[in-house]
């Protein structure tokens, strides 16, 4: 069975500061995807960023990047400069060619003023 | 945002008890997805459907059952509600393997 693994329940960062949150994840797949979410209070999910496994350049969104380490099965988010809108939790995903979605256990982000 | 409605979204039911949430669509998206949130748990995986009639279990799947009769509805049904099954639930939608999937507002479910 695939796991994703988030092996940070909380984080902190300083506004302005650049913070990463680690996801590993378990396949014997070679073609797969992976995702990012941000969970707000309001509960809402919201994309952050997405990487296809084929390829080796990191995605990046804006503020947003990943480390995408297909090898070592890590993928983790670095948030540079910190707002205090991006204080949610954050959730990696993994996704199968055969469409099964599954979810870490999220880490919380906490951005301090 | 995306076409898609939890109901109820929120509500109480005693032990023993049969519930259905429903989750609908107006997108026409393949694929369909009942997850739980539960604090340290993150979200689990209950069933997914990949069309019409075709559903597969997740990781959490037991006292839950599901059906898709038509493309837009994707019913969730809790057969006798524990409270271990207190939760807020999701369900979520998507068109295609590498795009994102769309979140509903999620249903918080209690069992007393």
């Amino acid at each position: 069975a695939q796991t994703v693994t988030q092996s940070q329940p909380e984080m902190s960062v300083q506004e302005a500061e650049t913070v990463t949150l680690s996801c590993t994840y378990d396949t014997s797949e070679s073609d797969y995807y992976l995702f990012w979410y941000k969970q707000p209070p309001s509960r809402q999910m919201i994309l952050v960023i997405r990487q296809e496994a084929y390829k080796q350049q990191n995605a990046t969104e804006n503020r947003f990047s990943v480390n995408f380490q297909k090898a070592a099965k890590s993928f983790s988010l670095k948030i540079s400069d910190s707002q205090l809108g991006d204080a949610a939790m954050y959730f990696c995903a993994y996704r199968t060619s055969g469409s099964r979605l599954t979810f870490g256990e999220g880490t919380q982000l906490t951005v301090n003023p | 945002d995306a076409g898609i409605t939890q109901s109820p979204r929120h509500k109480v039911t005693e032990t023993g008890t049969p519930v259905t949430l429903r989750c609908h669509q107006t997108e026409n998206h393949r694929y369909m997805y009942w997850y739980r949130q539960d604090p340290g748990h993150g979200l689990r995986l209950i069933h997914y459907s990949y069309g019409v009639k075709d559903t597969d279990k997740g990781e959490v799947s037991d006292g839950y059952s599901v059906s898709r009769s038509k493309t837009e509805d994707f019913l969730l049904t809790l057969e006798s509600a524990t409270s271990s099954q207190t939760s807020v639930y999701f369900c979520a939608i998507s068109s295609d393997l590498n795009t994102e999937a769309f979140f509903g507002q999620g249903t918080r479910l209690t069992v007393v």
